[in-house]
Formats: C-alpha cells, sequence, structure tokens
C-alpha cells in the first residue's frame, strides 16, 4: 500500500522559491506519475503537474513558467519546486499518485498548509 | 480548458437519503471522470473512476454514472460517515487536468 508524506517549510516569503519534498513508502517510485495538487478557498483543487521516473512531466498550463517537478528514484522522493511566489499561492499541497495510464488520483499524501507571507 | 461544473454547490440530507450529485463538462469527455470525497482537514479519497468503477475498498452505497458531458454520484443510503465535500475530475484532457468546484453534503 503506498504512502505519501509531504515536508517542507509552511512559510514563504514573497516572489521566494517555495520547495516541498514527498517521500513514498510502500510502493516503486516507478509504478506511477508523481503530481502535486494544491487547495485554496478562492480556487479549488488545481493540478500542478505530474512526472514520471523516467522523466516525462506535464504541466498545468497557467502554472508551467514557474515550476518544477522533480523525482529523486535513489531516495524514493519527489519534489516541487514553484518560483517568484505571492500569496496567491498560499494553499493546502497534496502530493498525490497518478494512475500511469489513466489520470486519476491515488493515494494522496495528508497535504500540507503553505503561507505565502512576509 | 475543460471547466468542471458541479451541482448543488451544497445539499442538505439526512441518514438513509438517497443523494444525487451533478457534474457537467463543459466538453465531451466519454467515461474519463473520477469522484472524490474529502473530510475537513484530510486530503481527498478516489471514490470512482472511469465514471462508473468502484474503487478497491469503497462502499458499494456510492455509485456513479453518466458519460460525454453530465454524470451523477449516487449515495443510496446516506449514513453518518458520508457527510462531507465531494469532487468530481476529468481526464479526457490532460492539459490540463480538472477539478469541479465540489459539493458538500451536511446534515438537515
Amino acid at each position: 500500500q503506498v504512502q505519501l508524506q509531504e515536508s517542507g517549510p509552511g512559510l514563504v516569503t514573497p516572489s521566494e522559491t517555495l520547495s516541498l519534498t514527498c517521500t513514498v513508502s510502500g510502493g516503486s517510485i516507478t509504478s506511477y506519475y508523481w503530481t502535486w495538487i494544491r487547495q485554496s478557498p478562492g480556487k479549488g483543487l488545481e493540478w500542478i503537474g505530474s512526472m514520471y521516473y523516467t522523466g516525462s512531466t506535464d504541466y498545468n498550463p497557467s502554472l508551467k513558467s514557474r515550476v518544477t517537478i522533480s523525482v529523486d528514484t535513489s531516495r524514493d522522493q519527489f519534489s516541487l519546486r514553484f518560483s517568484s511566489v505571492t500569496a496567491a499561492d498560499t494553499a493546502v499541497y497534496y502530493c498525490a499518485a497518478r494512475n500511469v495510464d489513466y489520470g486519476w488520483f491515488d493515494p494522496w499524501g495528508q497535504g500540507t498548509p503553505v503561507t505565502v507571507s512576509s | 480548458d475543460i471547466q468542471m461544473t458541479q451541482s448543488p454547490s451544497t445539499l442538505s440530507a439526512s441518514v438513509g437519503d438517497r443523494v444525487t450529485i451533478t457534474c457537467r463538462a463543459s466538453q465531451s469527455i466519454s467515461t474519463w471522470l473520477a469522484w472524490y470525497q474529502q473530510k475537513p482537514g484530510k486530503a481527498p479519497k478516489l471514490l470512482i473512476y472511469k465514471a462508473s468503477s468502484l474503487q478497491s475498498g469503497v462502499s458499494s452505497r456510492f455509485s456513479g454514472s453518466g458519460s460525454g458531458t453530465e454524470f451523477t454520484l449516487t449515495i443510496s443510503s446516506l449514513q453518518p460517515d458520508d457527510f462531507a465535500t465531494y469532487y468530481c475530475q476529468q481526464y479526457e484532457t490532460y492539459s490540463p487536468l480538472t477539478f469541479g468546484g465540489g459539493t458538500k453534503v451536511d446534515i438537515k
């Protein structure tokens, strides 16, 4: 049973880069598209992007210019880097596993709240 | 982007009620639709994929139907554990993958 756990700072300064890591346990890092999703009161659930361990990625076009997802197979971890953040990027950030052949998400991490503020 | 619109946004119901939530897509998505349940402070949980396939371990009280642009999630007999917010998500188009705005099911 795959389990995911997010980690990273809960407070980020405006214009800086938000960095989060998700640790995968109980399953293979090669079995899913590794995904970041965020949830804010204003915009609901928003898919940020997904990456396969081979390096294949897809990003939300509205966020693509600021987002990098990477996978570290040696550590069974994947990461999100989100640059030039503003208050509008304040949200709960979830990591999730996306089915390789289809686009649903299961399982999800518990989520980590991130506030962008000076 | 494919827009997903859920209705109603809030639904008040009683234990034992049959509950139906609707999700409409802005263009045809065949049956490429998933449903999730989210409780306060928790991550969404996959209930249904491919519009009507029940995820392993999910109660058979939940069922999904529909194709094209109109879909429904039905809870056959609402239980106390089912009070939550429900989201639909399309995966016909991956750029981007999109969710509905959610339907909160609360106690009447």
